[in-house]
C-alpha cells in the first residue's frame, strides 16, 4: 500500500539551528511531493514541491527539499530557523495524474529562544 | 493569490444535528475537497469533487456527504452528527497536477 511517513512526530531545536524534517515515502512509481505547514489553528500552506527534474527543490521562507530516490525521501530542511518556524509540517505525496493524495501524520516543530 | 474561504471558523452542534460545511474558492479549480484532520492521523480525505456534481468518495466517506452544484462552491454535509466527528475539517482545491490550496478549517464540535 502507498504511505508516507514521517518518522518524528515532535522536534525541538534552538533559534539560529538548522533543520532537518524526515519523510519518506513508499509508492510503486515516483510520486509527486509536496511539503506544507500548519501553524496553529489555520490551513495547510505549501512550502515547496517536486514534480520531476532538479532534485533539490527551494521553496518559501528559505526552506528546501532534496528528492532521493534511492532512499525514497524527501527531507525538508532550513540552515537557520526562526523562532517564527514552529508549527507542524506535513510531508504529502500524490500520485500524478490522480486526486490521490496521501498526507504523512505531521511533525511538531518547538523553537527554543 | 488563491482564496479558498471555508464559512465558519468554530462550529458547535449537538448529536443528531444535520450540519453543513460550506467552502468556496476564487480561482475556477476543477477539483475540491474535503479532509478531516485528527492528532496523530494526519489528513484523511473524506470526499473529492473534480466537477460540479461530480463527487467521488474518499477514504472514510461514511457520516458524510457532499454537494457541488456551482463549480466554486463544495459544501460537506452531516446528515446527523455524532461526538466521533468533532474533528478539524479542512477544504482545499487545486487544477489538476497542481498543488492543494487549503481553507483555514472548520474545528467542529458535537456535544
Amino acid at each position: 500500500a502507498q504511505s508516507v511517513t514521517q518518522p518524528d512526530i515532535h522536534i525541538t531545536v534552538s533559534e539560529g539551528a538548522s533543520l532537518e524534517l524526515r519523510c519518506n515515502y513508499s509508492y510503486g512509481a515516483t510520486p509527486y511531493l509536496f511539503w506544507y505547514v500548519q501553524s496553529p489553528g489555520q490551513g495547510l500552506q505549501l512550502l515547496l514541491k517536486y514534480f520531476s527534474g532538479d532534485t533539490l527543490v527551494q521553496g518559501i521562507k528559505g526552506f528546501e527539499a532534496e528528492f532521493k530516490r534511492s532512499q525514497s525521501s524527501f527531507n525538508l530542511r532550513k540552515p537557520s530557523v526562526h523562532w517564527s518556524d514552529a508549527a507542524e509540517y506535513f510531508c504529502a505525496a500524490e500520485t500524478p495524474g490522480t486526486y490521490k493524495y496521501i498526507f504523512g501524520t505531521g511533525t511538531r516543530l518547538k523553537v527554543l529562544a | 493569490d488563491v482564496k479558498v474561504t471555508q464559512s465558519s471558523r468554530y462550529l458547535v452542534k449537538r448529536t443528531g444535528e444535520k450540519v453543513f460545511l460550506e467552502c468556496v474558492q476564487d480561482m475556477d479549480h476543477e477539483n475540491m475537497f474535503w479532509y478531516r484532520q485528527d492528532p496523530g492521523l494526519g489528513l484523511r480525505l473524506i470526499y473529492f469533487s473534480y466537477d460540479v456534481k461530480m463527487k467521488e468518495k474518499g477514504d472514510i466517506p461514511e457520516g458524510y456527504s457532499v454537494s457541488r452544484e456551482k463549480k466554486e462552491r463544495f459544501s460537506l454535509i452531516l446528515e446527523s452528527a455524532s461526538t466521533n466527528q468533532t474533528s478539524m475539517y479542512l477544504c482545499a482545491s487545486n487544477r489538476q497536477n497542481s498543488p492543494l490550496h487549503f481553507g483555514n478549517g472548520t474545528r467542529l464540535t458535537v456535544t
